[in-house]
């Protein structure tokens, strides 16, 4: 079954400093992988996903992922913090067999961005 | 365009008793899973139905039910509720049985006491 790790359950960074948000997968096959972000409250929201095509993945909101093979990662980075990127992010691998057609998530990281 | 609607939006049960939650795909979305987000932790996923038929099923006890109806909503029932219940549960729409065209719902969040 593939999984996700994310490491770094909390980040936190300045306003105007780089958003970096870390993602290792684990998978028997070419994955697909997505970042979504959970604000307090609220359902997830799609920031990007990567589907076999251009391993760099822009987004919205300014954020983008860079699919690396070698290194099994998918990390989300982003130039310029804002003060409305503060949210929970949730790295998720797509798994298909037999239980179904599912997304299975991370533990999640949650940004706080400092003025 | 209407996202995917849950209802309610909060509610609060005593233990043992049981609860159904409904979910309203967008439009032309014949796919609906759901996920089970405890408190602190990344969504786990329930069950999935396509063209009304259950296509998978997540490591979840018996007491959790799920049916979809030919217009394509969805309810979740959970029966002989535990404190464990308590949790944040989303229902994701998708066009076809495929993840990567999932719309997530604002979510139902249960209160089990």
């Amino acid at each position: 079954a593939q999984s996700v790790t994310q490491l770094g359950s909390h980040v936190s960074v300045s306003e105007g400093a780089l958003v970096l948000l870390r993602c290792n997968y684990s998978s028997s096959v070419p994955p697909y992988l997505f970042w979504y972000v959970q604000y307090p409250n609220q359902g997830l929201q799609l920031l990007l996903k990567y589907t076999s095509a251009a391993t760099l993945v822009k987004g919205i909101n300014g954020f983008e992922a860079e699919f690396k093979k070698s290194e099994t990662s998918f990390h989300l980075t982003k130039p310029s913090a804002h003060m409305s990127d503060a949210a929970e992010y949730f790295c998720a691998v797509s798994d298909q067999g037999s239980s179904g057609d599912k997304l299975t998530f991370g533990t999640g990281t949650r940004l706080a961005v400092r003025p | 365009d209407a996202g995917v609607t849950q209802s309610p939006t909060h509610l609060i049960k005593t233990r043992g008793q049981q609860v159904t939650l409904r979910c309203s795909p967008i439009s032309g979305h014949k796919s609906v899973s759901w996920y089970q987000q405890v408190l602190g932790q990344g969504p786990q996923f329930i069950f999935q139905y396509y063209e009304k038929e259950e296509r998978g099923r997540g490591n979840f006890p018996d007491r959790f039910s799920a049916r979809q109806f030919p217009n394509y909503s969805s309810e979740l029932n959970v029966n002989a509720l535990l404190l464990g219940d308590s949790a944040l549960y989303l229902c994701a729409s998708s066009p076809n049985r495929a993840t990567y065209g999932y719309t997530f719902g604002s979510g139902t969040r249960l209160t089990v006491v």
